[in-house]
């Protein structure tokens, strides 16, 4: 098994809608997680980031953690094609960033 | 010149050849790594350095050397390599070994191995 688990997709989606990404891991020690973006032809960048359970909000995504069901899920409102990247997940337990455990990423296409 | 910066950003050579990539960061961080990135598969840990020191080698093999002369500059050499090494590679840097995970990476080099 896995320790990180993400849908590779491929993800479509019209513009507007809400879309869900979400990953599940099997390590109940990571509290550590984060969500990557990667454009075409660039590196990641970090989007999101959350300790612990709970949510996290930032314009029009929200990050939220689910420890007891050790899932964790990003959600994108009114979907944008600038959105249109492949979305990664990474966590860790905090032995610091050479510990990040990373999902194999969801491309997701929004289309106009 | 700013952030995290990759050369060459494309390469092919043939399995005899010897190259390296190149990656510097501006940022003024002390942790460096190279990252190999597959298709359909999870980023993959190569190498870290912190303030120079190797800490981390993910049982790369040899024909993968990595060098980090000074906190800005980090290079990998490339030797003998097999066609199944030909991946995009990500180099990143962080403020120390950053606990929170936070990275920040180039736009990488993508690698042909013929």
């Amino acid at each position: 098994q896995k320790e990180v688990e993400q849908d590779p997709g491929p993800l479509s989606v019209p513009e507007g809608a809400i879309v869900s990404l979400n990953c599940t891991y099997s390590n109940s020690a990571f509290q550590y997680f984060m969500w990557y973006r990667q454009y075409s032809r660039k590196g990641p960048e970090l989007l999101m980031y959350t300790y612990s359970s709970g949510n996290k909000e930032d314009g029009r995504f929200t990050a939220q953690v689910d420890k007891s069901s050790k899932y964790i899920s990003l959600f994108i409102r009114d979907s944008q094609p600038s959105d249109s990247a492949t979305y990664l997940c990474a966590m860790s337990g905090g032995g610091g960033a050479q510990k990040l455990v990373f999902g194999q990423g969801t491309r997701l296409t929004i289309n106009p | 010149e700013t952030g995290v910066t990759q050369t060459p950003r494309h390469l092919v050579m043939g399995m005899t050849n010897k190259k390296s990539l190149k990656c510097e960061q501006h940022l003024g961080h002390n942790a460096m790594y190279w990252y190999k990135q597959s298709a359909k598969k999870p980023l993959e840990l190569m190498f870290v350095y912190n303030f120079k020191e190797q800490t981390e080698n993910n049982s790369v093999p040899s024909r993968f050397s990595p060098e980090c002369p000074n906190s800005s500059h980090l290079f990998l050499h490339l030797h003998t390599l097999q066609p199944e090494d030909s991946a995009l590679y990500l180099c990143a840097s962080s403020q120390e070994l950053a606990r929170t995970g936070e990275l920040f990476f180039g736009e990488g080099s993508r690698l042909t191995v013929l």
